[in-house]
């Protein structure tokens, strides 16, 4: 039983095409990650969120708790942005249940 | 700063081997986690601490053990290891142990294999 589904799990997007990457999650959580893993593996925080809506530069998260789903949108994608996006949440404060990621190819 | 430091980057064991695998931080985090990353599978938690002195048991804990002496290190432990532990081993560490909102840092991954 997986607690957190992304989808999809493979996506090729030419560049500066719209980017959406879904996450849904089962367990009550106190807060949605969303990673970055670049081809290297290292391994950074993109966003931390609870509710709504936060956007950094190119790249936008939501979270809706009622529906327990997650989007991570990128938009003007650039094959810099290839990677693969690991959602994660957070429960009982110190514990993680992660998603498998979705990898994402962006051809110039 | 440093960040998240792990070490050995590779390592091959034999079945039955013991060993450690380090990590420190220096940021002054409370929060260090150890996870276990396999092909078509996210990132699974193998344990935890929350301050030095404090540890506990994550989703797959079986054949490993952590102690926390200092705030700065965490070490995992693998006892007798197993080919089923041949894994991608990643550290990372947060500033509070109590606010769900911090950011996770992480170390750069230790590829252990056990043949």
């Amino acid at each position: 039983k997986n607690e957190v589904e992304q989808s999809p799990q493979n996506l090729t997007a030419q560049e500066g095409e719209f980017i959406t990457i879904n996450c849904s999650y089962s367990v009550g959580i106190s807060a949605l990650h969303w990673l970055q893993q670049h081809p290297g593996g290292g391994i950074v925080s993109l966003f931390m969120l609870s509710s709504g809506k936060k956007k950094h530069g190119r790249l936008i998260a939501t979270i809706n708790i009622q529906e327990k789903h997650s989007s991570l949108h990128i938009t003007a994608s650039h094959p810099r942005d290839s990677a693969v996006y690991i959602c994660a949440v957070r429960y009982n404060f110190n514990k993680f249940y992660f998603g498998s990621g979705t990898k994402l190819n962006v051809k110039p | 700063n440093a960040g998240v430091t792990q070490t050995p980057k590779f390592q091959v064991l034999k079945t039955g081997q013991s060993m450690t695998l380090q990590c420190a931080q220096d940021m002054n985090h409370e929060y260090m986690s150890w996870y276990r990353q396999d092909p078509g599978m996210g990132l699974r938690l193998i344990h935890y601490s929350v301050g030095a002195g404090i540890t506990d048991q994550g989703e797959v804990p079986n054949g490993y053990n952590v102690s926390r002496s200092t705030t700065e290190d965490f070490p995992l432990r693998l006892l007798s290891a197993a080919p089923s532990q041949t894994s991608v081993y990643f550290c990372a560490s947060s500033y509070d142990r109590v606010s769900a909102y911090n950011e996770q840092f992480f170390g750069p991954g230790t590829r252990l294999t056990v043949l």
